[in-house]
């Protein structure tokens, strides 16, 4: 069974702190996706990457930079947490053009 | 914004019913996806219909596409309650694994 990990499901923040996100894959997919969830607005992409030291921006790339040193993980940097930031972050990765989401994490930034 | 649109928002249905959502997007397609989300889940992949097929089917799930309309709808038949959950579409474009989600529709389905 395919499977994406996000290594943090709730975190609370203080604004202006460096934050990770983590997440890996398992099935060696090229393509890997930070997308963020807010209610009424549906999926947005931040970030995605073709493959190992790619990276390209989404729709909402601002606040927000990533690094995928290896095939299997891609993590989410916020470099200054802001409020604004509080949501829902769901990581996917892709293969035959089928999205295989993790479980997500809830951050809260205070 | 490339970002298509599900409808109804919400749809409240007794067990045993059919729920019907619908989804319109704005752009030329190589493929539209659905996908379920239970409440604080990820979400799963339920099927995808390439943009020369009109109709598929899988299990209890049957999706339609009109390309000229650009439009698609998710047929659940006989629903049970555990189909409660929100219902995502998504047209993928011609850039690899790039796909473009709507709002949702939540369907609740009351035993």
């Amino acid at each position: 069974d395919v499977k994406v990990t996000q290594s943090s499901r709730y975190l609370v923040k203080r604004t202006g702190e460096k934050v990770f996100l983590e997440c890996v894959q398992d099935m060696d997919h090229e393509n890997m996706f930070w997308y963020r969830q807010d209610p009424g607005l549906g999926l947005r992409l931040i970030y995605f990457s073709y493959d190992v030291k790619m990276k390209e921006k989404g729709d909402i790339p601002e606040g927000y930079s990533v690094s995928r040193e290896k095939k299997e993980r891609f993590s989410l940097i916020l470099e200054s947490a802001s409020t604004n930031q509080t949501s829902m972050y769901l990581c996917a990765s892709e293969t035959r053009n089928t999205i295989y989401f993790g479980e997500g994490s809830w951050l809260t930034v205070v | 914004s490339q970002q298509g649109e599900e409808d109804p928002q919400a749809l409240s249905i007794q067990e045993g019913e059919n729920a019907t959502m619908n989804c319109s997007y704005k752009t030329s397609i190589n493929n539209l996806q659905w996908y379920r989300q239970n409440s604080g889940r990820g979400l799963v992949h339920l099927i995808l219909i390439r943009s020369n097929e009109r109709e598929k089917h899988s299990g209890r799930l049957r999706v339609t596409l009109d390309t000229s309309k650009k439009s698609s709808s998710l047929l659940i038949t006989a629903s049970r309650a555990a189909d409660t959950a929100s219902y995502f579409c998504a047209q993928g474009d011609s850039t690899l694994g790039r796909l473009y989600f709507g709002r949702g529709t939540q369907l609740t389905v009351w035993p």
